[in-house]
């Protein structure tokens, strides 16, 4: 088992420019969600997908959109990226039902 | 709306001690608790899950009790070794039944030779 793999692991944008994020969950898993860690802080939850819709939604500008795919895995996309949305960015996949988060080793975007 | 606290916010020991770090969160209402390991510029790393009808957990030198009646657990690290050095981060999942954690700002442990 794979686990959750995020790609890329490093990523370089110059602010205005627009950024994905892809996200593929561990085996079995159906549900999405994606996390800003700024440095010094704790993971902020952006949102969650399941069934390919936008189950719930955190505090995020809607410069943040996501989308999930049939196969379960996802991408996060950012618009118009400013400084302060460089971060690690990362993606968990669970069960349906309660079931416990896995998460990938994230994507570490700078915006410059 | 939930929050969540950890203390100490940085920790330096000496090796071979036995160390407590400190979660609270304000909404007694949660699930699941979770403490994981970051290690500098990586992901995240889980270490031990308390499920809602759990009271402690351990695996190896590690042991996290719960009581979400005060909205506490803590994380008890036995015989701390260099390796032992990151940041850790409790985090709790909401009574909604959706696996949206939120987390601490984490704990900077570091265990010197």
């Amino acid at each position: 088992d794979a686990g959750v793999t995020q790609s890329p692991t490093h990523l370089i944008k110059t602010r205005g420019q627009q950024v994905t994020l892809r996200c593929s969950p561990k085996s079995g898993h159906d549900t999405v969600s994606w996390y800003q860690q700024a440095l010094g802080q704790g993971p902020q939850f952006i949102f969650q997908y399941y069934e390919e819709e936008e189950r719930q939604r955190g505090n995020f500008p809607d410069r943040f959109s996501g989308h999930q795919f049939p196969n379960y895995s996802s991408e996060l996309n950012v618009n118009a990226l400013l400084l302060g949305d460089s971060a690690l960015y990362l993606c968990a996949s669970s069960p349906t039902d309660r079931g416990e988060a896995f998460f990938g080793q994230g994507t570490r975007l700078t915006v410059v | 709306k939930q929050e969540v606290t950890q203390i100490p916010a940085a920790l330096s020991v000496p090796e071979g001690e036995n160390l407590v770090l400190n979660c609270s969160f304000t909404d007694s209402a949660i699930y699941n608790l979770q403490w994981f390991r970051q290690d500098p510029g990586k992901g995240l790393t889980s270490l031990l899950l308390i499920q809602s009808s759990q009271r402690e957990q351990t695996s190896g030198r590690l042991n996290a009790s719960l009581d979400k009646s005060s909205g506490r657990s803590t994380l008890y690290i036995a015989a701390s070794q260099p390796g032992d050095s990151a940041t850790y981060l409790c985090a709790v999942y909401p009574n909604s039944g959706y696996s949206t954690l939120t987390f601490g700002k984490g704990t900077m442990l570091l265990v010197s030779p």
